[in-house]
């Protein structure tokens, strides 16, 4: 069974910049979720989709947003991009849900300049 | 938000010794899943306890999830170098729907 896959792995963007990300869940897999991860603030929780729904919503501004289509696959976009948003970008896909065995992909890494 | 605090942030230690590492909060979760990540990846999950008291173990790691599901543990017996990583600690919120991740505790076993 083929696992996550995240593209790109790597991006350099400058500030003011938008950025899209993307996530192919393993195949079966109805939820995805995406976190942020920082040196300092851990890994934080952005959103979770379930059969094209955005069933949670973790702490971000509005910048922040993301879909998921009908074949489970997601997107994560960030608007207007600060400094501070330079991270470690992970999706994970589940059967049904994050309290479910989730499943991460290897991440993309974001540098704003 | 239920917020999780593991301790140690960081651990060095010699290949052979023991060594635990905690997760506490003040808020109940209905179950915690324990992850370690390796650099350059996504965090693997290790294992997951729903049960007050419920022990669980994984060759050398002994999971422990306490009686009022607000703390757990992870107990390593004979540290190896492959077992060098960041755990994470992660509770299900209230609502099913999102993980609530410690920052983790980075162990370093050196040979």
């Amino acid at each position: 069974k083929a696992g996550v896959t995240q593209t790109p792995r790597y991006l350099i963007k400058t500030r003011g910049q938008q950025v899209t990300l993307s996530c192919s869940p393993i195949s079966g897999h109805r939820s995805v979720s995406w976190y942020q991860q920082t040196p300092g603030q851990g890994l934080q929780f952005l959103f979770e989709y379930f059969s094209e729904t955005q069933r949670n919503k973790g702490n971000f501004p509005g910048r922040f947003s993301g879909r998921q289509f009908s074949n489970s696959r997601s997107e994560m976009n960030v608007s207007t991009l600060e400094l501070g948003d330079s991270a470690l970008y992970l999706c994970a896909s589940s059967f049904s849900g994050p309290s479910y065995e989730q499943y991460f992909g290897p991440g993309t890494r974001l540098t704003v300049t | 938000t239920q917020l999780l605090e593991q301790s140690p942030q960081f651990l060095s230690i010699q290949e052979g010794e023991n060594l635990t590492v905690y997760c506490n909060s003040s808020s109940v979760f209905s179950s915690l899943q324990w992850y370690r990540q390796e650099p350059g990846e996504g965090p693997v999950l290790l294992v997951t306890v729903v049960t007050g008291g419920e022990v669980k173990k994984l060759k050398r790691l002994t999971f422990q999830f306490g009686d009022a599901r607000k703390d757990s543990s992870l107990h390593i017996t004979a540290a190896q170098p492959g077992d060098t990583g960041l755990y994470l600690c992660a509770g299900v919120s209230n609502s099913g729907y999102a993980l609530n991740f410690g920052k983790g505790t980075s162990l370093l076993v050196t040979p």
